[in-house]
Formats: C-alpha cells, structure tokens, sequence
C-alpha cells in the first residue's frame, strides 16, 4: 500500500513533442506529490509537486495532471528539449509520516533532436 | 532555493579504511536529514532519518555500525561508511528539511564511493 508505481520505464520522445510519464499509488493518506529530476552522477532535483485539493499544475513547460478518484497522477512536458533528457521520478508523501519520500522506479526520458 | 551542498563528490578506498561524507544546508536551518543509497538505474533507497542532536533513524536491513550517521548541528550531517568493502560501492546521497518551511525536500549532488 506503500509503494508507488512509474511508468515508462524509458521513453523516447521527439524534439518539440510532448512526454507524459504516469504514476499511480494506493494510499488514500498520501497528501504531497512531488516530480524530481535526475541527471546522471547528480543527485535530485525537486521540479514540480502538486497536493490532492487540485486537479492540475503548470511551471513552465511542465504540468502535473492529478486524478484523486483514480489514484493517479502524471508529469506532462510540453516542446520536449534535448536538455530535459534525464532520469524523473515521481514521490508521494504524507505529513503523518514526516513527509518521508516513497518514490516511484524512475522513468529515463530521451529526447532525441 | 535552498542549497544542500555534499562533499565529496567522488571518494575512491582501500577496502578495510573509512570514509566520511558531509552534507551542508547552506542556507536555512536543516531540522532533518535524509541519507539514501542509489544503485545504477535504481530508485533511491532511504537509508536512515537524522533529526539534529538526536540518534538516526535507521531503515531496516541497514546496518547502524556500518553506515555512521551525525547530525550534530542544523546545517550538518555525516556518513561515515565504516571498514568500506566492494560491495558498499555505490551512489549515496543526502537531503535536508526544515519543516518551518513546508514539505520540500532538498538533495545534494550525491557521492560517488568505490571501494577497491
């Protein structure tokens, strides 16, 4: 009930095309999700994060898109850059637990020119 | 933003000696620490949770005498990685919290530890 689960596992998008990766989760207490990004031999980086009351949230080109009653929640990438290759992981947290991350697998993103 | 500044970033050991890693919040107060171990192509795997001036908080199945942890101030925290072998090789990197300022969680750039 504690786990959270990404998918793709990798994806190949297209310069200037969208990347959506998806997560879903079961625990209903989970009340703080946030987006990392991962470049390699660095550590994470918090991108966007998104609490339960909403629907949706945009930065930039980034928007999380959360489904409350499905359990769901994804990362979606508007005009992909060569710059946003990395590895993302989705997280879910919840204040009864001191907000201690449980994070998803992890989805490698290219994006090809 | 908050900083979290993690030195060194990259430690090569003799198997048998002792490595030190520090993690600094540079800029806020860091009520509580997060230290994970990455494998390649992984997901980040919690270690322990060190509150300042008290004992860490040890996942299970991680070894407390092994991987020494100190938080002895609001801006630092140690990892001490204790009569290193090969199979401790491995990404580790740690993270910092000050719930005063909400939910975010703020990582450093990891380090790097091979072990001959």
């Amino acid at each position: 009930q504690q786990q959270v689960k990404q998918s793709p596992q990798s994806l190949i998008v297209q310069k200037g095309g969208i990347s959506i990766i998806n997560c879903a989760y079961e625990n209903t207490a989970f009340d703080y999700f946030p987006w990392y990004q991962q470049f390699p031999g660095k550590g994470p980086a918090l991108l966007i994060a998104i609490r339960p009351d909403v629907s949706e949230k945009k930065e930039g080109r980034f928007t999380i898109s959360f489904n409350k009653s499905a359990k769901q929640f994804s990362l979606h990438i508007m005009d992909s850059q060569p710059g946003d290759s990395a590895t993302y992981f989705c997280a879910a947290s919840m204040q009864n637990s001191n907000y201690q991350l449980i994070w998803g697998a992890g989805t490698k993103l290219i994006i090809k020119p | 933003g908050a900083v979290v500044s993690q030195h060194p970033s990259r430690v090569i050991c003799k198997s048998g000696t002792s490595v030190k890693i520090e993690c600094r919040s540079l800029d806020f107060q860091a009520t509580t620490m997060f230290w994970y171990r990455q494998f390649p192509k992984k997901s980040l795997m919690l270690m322990a949770t060190s509150n300042e001036g008290s004992k860490a908080t040890y996942e299970q199945g991680v070894e407390k005498d092994k991987f020494l942890i100190n938080h002895a101030s609001l801006t630092l925290s140690t990892l001490t990685v204790t009569s290193a072998h090969p199979e401790d090789s491995s990404f580790y990197i740690c993270s910092a919290r000050n719930l005063g300022l909400g939910e975010k969680l703020f990582f450093g750039s990891g380090t790097q530890l091979s072990v001959l």
